[in-house]
């Protein structure tokens, strides 16, 4: 059964820094990885897709990398802003309609 | 941009009572999804459908049922709602990916 694990549960970071959210599988066997953002009382919004082939992918302040032997994704978030203060989940997915969902890291980025 | 709308923001009910979720998509999506979100457990998937009057049983559909007569629309009945269904509730939707989301119901069950 694919288990999908995220470490730290809350992390508090000052405006400015860089930082790495983890992101860790049980099987490998995934088609992709999506990383979601929740900002409180919200759903989720898609920030990056990695498809199972790839090794990251970018978009603005944000790099997602994946390495499916070690079962681990790491999301970067570059110069740190307060607006990144939110939940970050991941998920993988391992069949047409088999997506798992991490429990999520909560950052707080302060002024 | 697609939109996913739940029809309640926050439910409270009691014990017993028969519980309806509305969820709706206005981008023709062939997926529907319901998942329960609890602290520390991530998201968990109750039931989806793959195309209309279609469902499949996800990983916790105890409880539960769903029905799709519409393309569009996708609702989660609680059949005699219970104090361990409190919880927050969210619909997606999708054609492949990535799966939209509605902004959730968070049901309190008294």
């Amino acid at each position: 059964k694919q288990e999908v694990t995220q470490i730290p549960a809350a992390l508090s970071v000052p405006e400015g820094e860089n930082l790495v959210l983890n992101c860790s599988f049980t099987d490998s066997a995934i088609y992709n990885l999506q990383w979601f953002r929740q900002d409180p009382g919200k759903g989720l919004t898609s920030l990056l897709l990695i498809q199972s082939s790839q090794r990251e992918q970018t978009s603005g302040r944000l790099n997602a990398s994946l390495d499916k032997s070690s079962g681990r994704s790491t999301l970067y978030i570059a110069a740190s802003q307060p607006g990144d203060s939110a939940t970050y989940l991941c998920a993988v997915k391992r069949g047409s309609n088999d997506m798992r969902f991490g429990a999520g890291t909560r950052l707080t980025v302060k002024p | 941009d697609v939109k996913v709308t739940q029809s309640s923001r926050y439910l409270v009910k009691r014990t017993g009572e028969k519980v309806f979720l509305e969820c709706v998509q206005d981008m023709d999506h062939e997926n529907m999804f319901w998942y329960r979100q609890d602290p520390g457990l991530g998201l968990r998937l109750i039931y989806f459908s793959y195309d209309v009057k279609m469902k499949e049983k996800g990983d916790i559909p105890e409880g539960y049922s769903v029905s799709r007569e519409k393309k569009e629309r996708f609702s989660l009945i609680l059949e005699s709602a219970s104090t361990n269904q409190t919880s927050m509730y969210l619909c997606a939707s999708s054609t492949n990916q990535p799966q939209h989301f509605g902004d959730g119901t968070r049901l309190s069950i008294l």
